[in-house]
């Protein structure tokens, strides 16, 4: 089975540019989260989507980050405009909480470096 | 303040040794723990899960949880260099729900 896929894997953009990373959860999973890792803060959630329905995102920094899931196999993080302190890891995860005690085992993609300059 | 804490390492440990793993976190109510393991350059994956007080083992793993204490533990057993990696700590509200903090992570070096 595939896992999460994640894209572009790597991405070095200029300051003021738009970012977009995708992400394709596994199928059957009906929830997904953005988060970021630097190595200063470690993993941080971004956000985190129910069903295709944002949930949380009480952990987007700012107004220049947005999420959107618009079906079920489809989820894009964006960031307009990029600025050198967004270089990070972000990792696109996904899982399961259909059963009555959730495992709470998140799936991870391998991430998308993203860079600044 | 942190609301899951470890202790960055590097925690250096011979081969064969047994490696011990620490992490506290702030949320009383807090009900699902887990230890993933990141290699260098690559994402966590899942190797440990715990959501009652007491030890559950798995193989060379060993994970501890003292609710009272909030405080989680991982034990590796026969260390081995293939073991060397990152070990986040998550913390979860349990039930369906898979919002899980992380630890910033402890590093593990297995040494020949």
């Amino acid at each position: 089975d595939a896992g999460v896929i994640q894209s572009p894997r790597h991405e070095v953009t200029e300051m003021g540019q738009e970012v977009t990373l995708r992400c394709k959860p596994i199928s059957g999973h009906n929830s997904l989260f953005w988060y970021r890792q630097t190595m200063m803060r470690g993993l941080e959630l971004l956000i985190y989507f129910n069903n295709n329905v944002p949930i949380d995102d009480s952990g987007m920094p700012e107004d220049r980050f947005s999420a959107k899931m618009p079906n079920a196999s489809f989820s894009t993080l964006k960031i307009q405009p990029s600025e050198p302190r967004d270089s990070a890891v972000y990792f696109c995860a996904s899982s399961s909480n259909r059963l009555a005690w959730g495992t709470g085992e998140l799936f991870f993609g391998e991430g998308s470096r993203l860079t600044v300059l | 303040q942190k609301e899951v804490e470890q202790n960055s390492g590097p925690l250096s440990v011979p081969e064969g040794a047994i490696a011990s793993l620490n992490c506290t976190y702030s949320d009383r109510v807090s009900q699902s723990f887990f230890w993933y393991r990141q290699y260098s350059g690559k994402s966590p994956e899942l190797i440990m899960s715990i959501y009652s007080n007491g030890d559950k083992e798995d193989g060379r793993f060993t994970a501890q949880l003292n609710k009272a204490s909030q405080y989680v533990s991982l034990l590796i057993r026969d260390s081995q260099p293939s073991d060397s990696a990152t070990y986040l700590c998550a913390v979860g509200p349990g039930g369906t729900a898979s919002k899980l903090t992380f630890g910033t992570g402890t590093r593990l070096q297995v040494t020949l």
